[in-house]
């Protein structure tokens, strides 16, 4: 069964770096997109991020851009989103999910989540 | 950007009434590339609705999806006690990729 499981999570101070990881299994992870979502305490959904099947496109929410960098190591099932320059306001449940459709980035829904990681970005 | 509103912000009903649950786009969505997600609390969310009307593996079909254009619907037949819950509608044909903020389900 499809697997996404997040770590890295972590409290940092604003303007430091943290990195997330989600290791995928259950399905082939080099044929399919993938993305990030967040989700600030008590807040709805913002999409952060979403790289292509192969790594080669990529595309940020305004808010995160120049500062985050989405990547994956199709090798090891992982997908990767490096934050830097970290602000308060991107304290949040920091999810994974899986696009529905192989290769496709665009046209395709979230069919698998994983369960998130917090970030919470204080002084 | 695709702004997604939705409505009612809360709706509160009772276990075996009908939920009607509204999504409106500040342009068109293309191809109906419009989705409808469930969350619990402390739970990630859930697909139920894709491409404005086809239910996603494993979702009763008490849940159904309809609309085009700018005005999408997700409707809920019959509530059952765990269908109480936040539901969140998503475009997914254009980046940004952009979310509704939401409707909270609630037991009356």
């Amino acid at each position: 069964q499809v697997q996404l499981v997040e770590s890295g999570g972590d409290v940092v101070q604003p303007g430091r770096s943290l990195r997330l990881s989600c290791a995928a299994s259950g399905f082939s992870f080099s044929n399919y997109g993938m993305h990030w979502v967040r989700q600030a305490p008590g807040k709805g959904l913002e999409w952060v991020a979403v790289i292509s099947y192969d790594g080669s496109n990529k595309y940020y929410a305004d808010s995160v851009k120049g500062r985050f960098t989405i990547s994956r190591d199709n090798s090891k099932n992982t997908l990767y989103l490096q934050m830097n320059s970290l602000r308060a306001e991107d304290t949040a449940v920091y999810y994974c999910a899986k696009a529905d459709r192989v290769i496709m980035l665009f046209g395709s829904c979230f069919d698998y989540w994983g369960q998130g990681t917090l970030v919470t970005v204080s002084s | 950007e695709i702004v997604l509103t939705q409505s009612p912000g809360t709706l509160s009903l009772s276990p075996g009434e009908r939920a009607t649950l509204s999504c409106r786009a500040s342009q068109s969505v293309s191809s109906s590339y419009l989705a409808w997600y469930q969350q619990k609390p402390g739970q990630a969310p859930r697909l139920l609705i894709y491409g404005a009307s086809s239910r996603a593996t494993g979702i009763p079909d008490r849940f159904s999806g309809s609309g085009s254009g700018t005005d999408f619907t997700l409707t809920i037949r019959r509530l059952e006690p765990e269908d109480f819950a936040v539901y969140y509608c998503q475009q997914y044909g254009s980046s940004p990729y952009t979310f509704g903020q939401g409707t909270k389900l609630e037991i009356k």
